[in-house]
């Protein structure tokens, strides 16, 4: 049964450190998304793959965040330094794109960040 | 008009109820629209698409009205299992690839 996989499901950290998240989409997906979710903001959009090149990362701050696809196995959002104010539960999808609007998403990497 | 809008609730309703929650877009453009399903401390699943007027799929139904731009979900007979969040999507741009989600109606079927 095809999923998306991230890791690390939890991470407890201190304010300062570098986190990084990985995702292995589906196998055959050509669109990556990493979005945030915590209770006061929902779902924000972080960045959008297609075909491994970014299309869009304006909801990402770019001072800290930087969001990768070295290869069509992996897709790494890392943030450095982290702040509390980062804690969040990160989640992978991935998709064909098109009309279908079917994201697959991981379980969630759940950041805390003291 | 924010991207996307929903009302968070709370919804508490009894088991075998009918239920409905709204959704609002500003993009005109947008021509296809999800609602996806988020249970407690999982990840979000999609569970219906709207293209046209609208969509059935047993107990549940999704409508479209464009001239408002409003989106609905119609649940039937409620079960204790419909408890969940539930996300209302569009696509930003009209890009089908990039999804905007909104903030979620949170329902509570009790017994």
């Amino acid at each position: 049964d095809a999923r998306v996989t991230q890791t690390p499901r939890d991470k407890v950290t201190e304010m300062g450190q570098e986190v990084t998240m990985r995702c292995q989409p589906i196998l055959g997906h050509n669109t990556v998304f990493w979005y945030r979710q915590t209770m006061m903001q929902g779902l924000e959009l972080l960045a959008y793959f297609r075909n491994r090149a970014p299309l869009d990362d304006s909801g990402m701050p770019k001072d800290r965040f930087s969001a990768e696809m070295p290869d069509a196995t992996l897709a790494t959002l890392k943030i450095q330094p982290s702040e509390p104010r980062d804690s969040a539960v990160y989640f992978c999808a991935s998709g064909l794109g098109g009309l279908t609007g079917e994201l697959f998403f991981g379980e969630g990497s759940r950041l805390t960040v003291l | 008009r924010k991207e996307v809008e929903q009302d968070p609730g709370p919804f508490n309703v009894p088991e075998g109820a009918t239920v409905a929650f709204n959704c609002t877009y500003s993009n005109s453009a947008s021509q296809s629209f999800f609602w996806y399903r988020q249970d407690c401390r999982k990840e979000p699943k999609l569970l219906m698409s709207v293209y046209s007027s609208g969509n059935e799929d047993g107990r549940f139904t999704a409508q479209l009205n464009r001239a408002s731009q409003y989106i609905s979900l119609l649940i039937r007979d409620s079960k204790l299992s419909d408890s969940a969040t539930y996300l209302c999507v569009v696509p930003r741009g009209g890009s089908q690839g990039n999804l905007i989600f909104g903030k979620g109606t949170k329902l509570s079927v009790k017994p």
